[in-house]
């Protein structure tokens, strides 16, 4: 079965100060994982995924196969990054169509000034 | 333009009623989801549908039922409304090679 674990609920950071958000996940097969980003009170936003191994709003990720990891960092923590972040698994495909998001419990992150 | 839009965004009702939420997609995917997120922020997949076809069916009570009268729209049906439905419902849409774009989100209150 997959699984993705955020072993931190809640991480409140200073203003400046670099931000790393924890994601450990279980697949028997070749991952494809996701982070996603809810503002307060708004829809999921695709933030990024590993296979694209892009930087956005200066999040980074990498995907560590041998410790089962695609940690989530920032190295200067702004207040609008304040908001829900769910790391994402995507298992295999059904009938060649259509995912099977498997997300992780959330971290809320807040960052104050 | 919306891409995956929900109706209504908000929902107060009583236990024990009958309630829909709809959900319609104009990004042309033939993929479409429902997605729960409980109070305490978990998010877990409800339903798939591909074509109108059902294709993920995760464990969830028969009283939800979801309806595709054409692979623009899923439709949640809830029968006999229960505290515990009280969440956020989330629609979302994809094809393949893309990831879900997601709804606003409706937001039911069972009291």
């Amino acid at each position: 079965a997959q699984r993705v674990t955020q072993p931190e609920k809640l991480l409140s950071v200073f203003k400046g100060a670099p931000v790393e958000l924890k994601c450990n996940y279980s697949y028997s097969g070749s991952p494809e994982l996701f982070w996603y980003v809810q503002y307060s009170r708004q829809r999921l936003q695709l933030l990024l995924r590993h296979i694209s191994r892009e930087s956005i709003k200066g999040f980074t990720a990498d995907l560590n196969k041998g410790e089962t990891s695609f940690h989530l960092k920032k190295p200067f923590a702004q207040e609008e990054d304040s908001a829900m972040y769910y790391c994402a698994l995507s298992g295999p495909r059904i009938k060649a169509a259509g995912n099977k998001l498997t997300f992780g419990g959330g971290t809320r992150v807040l960052v104050k000034p | 333009d919306t891409a995956v839009s929900q109706t209504p965004k908000y929902l107060v009702t009583q236990m024990g009623n009958d309630k829909s939420i709809k959900c319609e997609q104009n990004l042309g995917h033939d993929t479409m989801y429902w997605y729960k997120q409980d109070s305490k922020k978990f998010l877990k997949i409800m339903f798939s549908y591909n074509n109108k076809e059902l294709i993920i069916n995760e464990t969830v009570p028969n009283r939800f039922s979801p309806k595709s009268p054409d692979k623009a729209h899923l439709n949640l049906h809830i029968n006999s409304l229960e505290l515990g439905d009280s969440a956020v419902y989330f629609c979302a849409s994809s094809q393949v090679g893309t990831v879900e774009t997601f709804g606003s989100g409706t937001r039911l209150t069972v009291v």
